[in-house]
């Protein structure tokens, strides 16, 4: 079984959209939840974080961690075709590993007009 | 802000040739890290080091080694290259971990070709 399943897409949506984008993971030990976003032809920015359970929310992105499930989820509220990009979860464990990351295989998102 | 620069963005080599990728980062971060990226298997970690001359090794170290003789500049080697080396490669800096979460900061990749 993989750590970390992502669905790979590629996700096409309208403009104005609400986006979810969903991870699952295997690994307990995994305890801080990112998400990252990728342009084309640029490296992977950090976009959120989060620590611990439940909802955290910054403009129109939301991230939603369910550790009893090992579930975690983007929103994109009012999607822009600016947000068109490849977007990849990534987890790390609290201790040990220094700051390794593991990462999904990315969501390719298009927005468009 | 923080900045990672990889000495190349494409690069076109020979089969059994040495290669070198290089990294520099300005923010005087102790963690650096070496990654490809390819369709499919997402972000793989190769080699990352946590201080200058320290090294260890990621998910997938075969066929690569690195170097890191001063703190800014992460070096990636492929001793002789293979054409299944053909790849995105991507370094990151982050600041070392305490009781707060460092994010990593990614260059813009090299994407090595070899023929």
């Amino acid at each position: 079984q993989k750590e970390v399943e992502q669905d790979p897409g590629p996700l096409s949506v309208p403009e104005g959209a609400i986006v979810s984008l969903n991870c699952t993971y295997s690994n307990s030990a995994f305890q801080y939840f990112m998400w990252y976003r990728q342009y084309s032809r640029k490296g992977p920015e950090l976009l959120m974080y989060t620590y611990s359970s439940g909802n955290k929310e910054d403009g129109r992105f939301t991230a939603q961690v369910d550790k009893s499930s090992k579930y975690i989820s983007l929103f994109i509220r009012d999607s822009q075709p600016s947000d068109s990009a490849t977007y990849l979860c990534a987890f790390r464990r609290v201790t040990g590993g220094g700051n390794k990351l593991t990462f999904g295989t990315g969501t390719q998102l298009k927005v468009e007009l | 802000d923080v900045k990672v620069t990889q000495s190349s963005r494409y690069l076109v080599k020979r089969t059994g040739e040495k290669v070198f990728l290089e990294c520099v980062q300005d923010m005087d971060h102790e963690n650096m890290f070496w990654y490809r990226q390819d369709p499919g298997l997402g972000l793989r970690l190769i080699y990352f080091s946590y201080d200058v001359k320290m090294k260890e090794k990621g998910d997938i170290p075969e066929g690569y080694s690195v170097s890191r003789e001063k703190k800014e500049r992460f070096s990636l080697i492929l001793e002789s290259a293979s054409t299944n080396q053909t790849s995105m490669y991507l370094c990151a800096s982050s600041l070392l971990p305490g009781t707060e979460h460092q994010p990593q900061h990614f260059g813009d990749g090299t994407r090595l070709s070899i023929l």
